[in-house]
């Protein structure tokens, strides 16, 4: 079993419409949790993080993160088609750790037809 | 200010050739990375450097060889290229500072014939 399991989709929805992205894990030292967005044949980009549980929001976007449930949540409001990407989960056990080994999930696939 | 950059973007090799691909960063950061990112897969880590003059293997480190030459560079190697590495290959770098954060560079699409 992936330490970090994320359901690769794909994932089409209107524009306008609320996007939720999800990742489960099974490493209960997971502190740090992030989501990446990836635009086709480009890097990897850092979109949001959080540390433990809770919210945080930035704009349209919403990440949330049950660390009793383990479970993490990426939500995105008014969906536009500039928001067409790849959306990668990751995570890391140690934050004194000088390695900061992020563990990914396999990517979700996201369209939004305008 | 650059960030990260990769050479080459685009290799072709055949079965056997060797190639060493090259990662820099200029944000003065600790810590260096090699991902490799397949179709189904996503990023799978290779080897890292968590400071200079330190490497240890990743997940995926049969095949390659680093070196990370100076702060600022960390090459990946691959002695005798096989069809099992053709894939995307991205290098990250993190500050100390900032353990949440890895920057990532443009990739380089490798293909072994």
């Amino acid at each position: 079993q992936k330490e970090v399991e994320q359901d690769p989709g794909p994932l089409s929805v209107p524009e306008g419409a609320i996007v939720s992205l999800n990742c489960t894990y099974s490493n209960s030292a997971f502190q740090y949790f992030m989501w990446y967005r990836q635009y086709s044949r480009k890097g990897p980009e850092l979109l949001m993080y959080t540390y433990s549980s809770g919210n945080k929001e930035d704009g349209r976007f919403t990440a949330q993160v049950d660390k009793s449930s383990k479970y993490i949540s990426l939500f995105i409001r008014d969906s536009q088609p500039s928001d067409s990407a790849t959306y990668l989960c990751a995570m890391s056990a140690t934050r004194g750790s000088t390695l900061g080994r992020l563990y990914f999930g396999r990517g979700t696939q996201l369209t939004v037809w305008p | 200010n650059a960030g990260v950059t990769q050479t080459p973007k685009f290799q072709v090799l055949k079965t056997g050739q060797s190639m060493t691909l090259q990662c820099a960063q200029d944000m003065n950061h600790n810590s260096m990375y090699w991902y490799r990112q397949d179709p189904g897969m996503g990023l799978r880590l290779i080897y890292y450097s968590a400071s200079e003059g330190t490497t240890d293997k990743g997940e995926v480190p049969n095949g390659y060889n680093v070196s990370r030459l100076n702060k600022r560079e960390f090459s990946l190697r691959l002695e005798s290229a096989a069809p099992s590495q053709t894939s995307v290959y991205f290098c990250a770098s993190r500050s100390r500072l900032a353990e949440e954060t890895q920057y990532f560079g443009p990739g380089t699409r490798l293909l072994v014939l």
